[in-house]
């Protein structure tokens, strides 16, 4: 079954700087590969997915993702963080034979003025 | 509009009780589902269902059952609560299956005493 590391539990970051979330998977196919962000309180939001083509993907509220097959990896970035991305964010893995996904334990983002 | 709400928002109850939690979508989507998150913010899928299929995630325990009385609706039966099942549960909803972007729910919070 597939599975999803997130690395890093929580990232501190200053606003106006740059960020990177990590996220490896585990897969033996091409992977779904998605981004979710979880507000306090609050349900998950997609924030990006991949399924193919251009391994670099754009998302919502400034966010971008990239695939590398040769690292397993799905790490998303924004360039300049504001206070507003302070959350919980989640990397996921899908699997189309089995209509499964699997989270990653999150990362909790905060954002220091 | 609420695109997919859930009640109660918050639910606290005994051990051995049943319980259940309603959910519903506006988006006329065909596919829904609930998860599971833990104390861990760790989240895991339990169900997913349209008009066609049932499938669930062989780890959830038969104590839980989803019933879904038309296309909009997915509602979360429990029986027999244990203090395991304490969690946030949330309902989401996809056009189609789970490459679809899925839209969540706000949570419901059960605490099982």
């Amino acid at each position: 079954a597939q599975s999803v590391t997130q690395p890093d539990i929580h990232i501190t970051v200053s606003e106006g700087a740059s960020l990177e979330l990590r996220c490896n998977y585990s897969y033996g196919a091409t992977p779904y590969l998605f981004w979710y962000v979880q507000s306090p309180g609050q349900g998950l939001q997609l924030l990006l997915k991949y399924f193919s083509g251009d391994t670099l993907v754009q998302g919502i509220k400034g966010f971008e993702a990239e695939f590398k097959r040769s690292q397993s990896s799905f790490n998303l970035r924004k360039p300049s963080v504001h206070w507003s991305d302070a959350a919980e964010y989640f990397c996921a893995v899908g699997a189309a034979h089995n209509n499964d996904m699997r989270f990653g334990a999150g990362t909790r983002l905060t954002v220091k003025p | 509009d609420t695109a997919v709400s859930q009640t109660p928002k918050y639910l606290v109850t005994q051990m051995g009780n049943d319980k259940s939690i309603k959910c519903e979508q506006n988006l006329g989507h065909d596919t829904m589902y609930w998860y599971k998150q833990d104390s861990k913010k760790f989240l895991k899928i339990m169900f997913s269902y349209n008009n066609k299929e049932l499938i669930i995630n062989e780890t959830v325990p038969n104590r839980f059952s989803p019933k879904s009385p038309d296309k909009a609706h997915l509602n979360l039966h429990i029986n027999s609560l244990e203090l395991g099942d304490s969690a946030v549960y949330f309902c989401a909803s996809s056009r189609g299956t789970f490459t679809d972007t899925q839209y969540f729910g706000p949570g419901t919070r059960l605490t099982v005493l």
